[in-house]
């Protein structure tokens, strides 16, 4: 079983809707991380969370926003957005946010539809 | 700048067979880290090894083993008698540079598909 807890697992909106993706480890890590995987891509980063800050956006358009409530939780929040945002969304917690050394933990992740 | 390549997109195998999975990556670090990651069909990436710069050594893990040889910048992945449950995509990626924020950004490579065949 994963220790990185992914909800929902499938998501369809419209490209009006508002949704949140919702992702919580109990690792005790203190980085969470969002990205992006297009089929038959390697992810991509969008967001990194260090100490429940907020410490790396990759040029992410305004239309994701991510939040971290607690160290436990990571949320990104959607609204307006495009068809081609269509794509797997994984959260993924790591041990030591400034080490190179810590492997990514990663969730079941969100299979995104915008229609 | 880093740079992981994995040449092979999609490679078939039969039941039993071994295969190699091939990772070739690029740093200008003298300490960073490399790592296989395995994705299944239900879409979790899945960590399998870590290795850094400064340990060659060989790893046996069960079926799996893994061969780091720095001098070719090489850390291939190979797996023995592979089984249906192999089939997955399978990821390399590279952790050297810290960013100006000094954390950590993962560089991956585009993966390769392997299916093993009953």
């Amino acid at each position: 079983d994963t220790e990185v807890t992914q909800t929902p697992k499938h998501l369809v909106m419209g490209m009006t809707n508002k949704k949140s993706l919702k992702c919580e480890q109990h690792m005790g890590h203190r980085a969470m991380y969002w990205y992006k995987q297009k089929a038959k891509k390697p992810p991509e980063l969008m967001f990194v969370y260090s100490y429940e800050k907020l410490s790396i956006n990759e040029s992410v358009p305004s239309r994701f926003s991510p939040e971290c409530p607690n160290s436990s939780l990571l949320n990104l929040h959607l609204h307006a957005l495009q068809p081609e945002d269509s794509a797997l969304y994984l959260c993924a917690s790591s041990q030591d946010p400034g080490g190179k050394n810590s492997p990514l933990h990663f969730g079941n992740g969100t299979r995104l539809t915008v229609t | 700048a880093q740079k992981v390549t994995q040449a092979q997109t999609e490679i078939s195998v039969v039941e039993k067979e071994d295969v190699t999975l091939d990772c070739v990556y690029e740093t200008r670090d003298t300490t960073y880290y490399l790592f296989w990651y395995k994705q299944p069909p239900s879409g979790e990436l899945v960590f399998l090894i870590r290795r850094n710069s400064f340990d060659e050594q060989n790893e046996i893990s069960g079926r799996y083993s893994w061969n780091f040889q720095k001098s070719t910048s090489s850390f291939n992945f190979t797996i023995t008698a592979s089984q249906v449950v192999d089939s997955a995509v399978y990821f390399c990626a590279l952790s050297a540079n810290m960013n100006s924020g000094g954390y950590q950004k993962v560089t991956f490579g585009t993966g390769t598909k392997l299916q093993v065949i009953p």
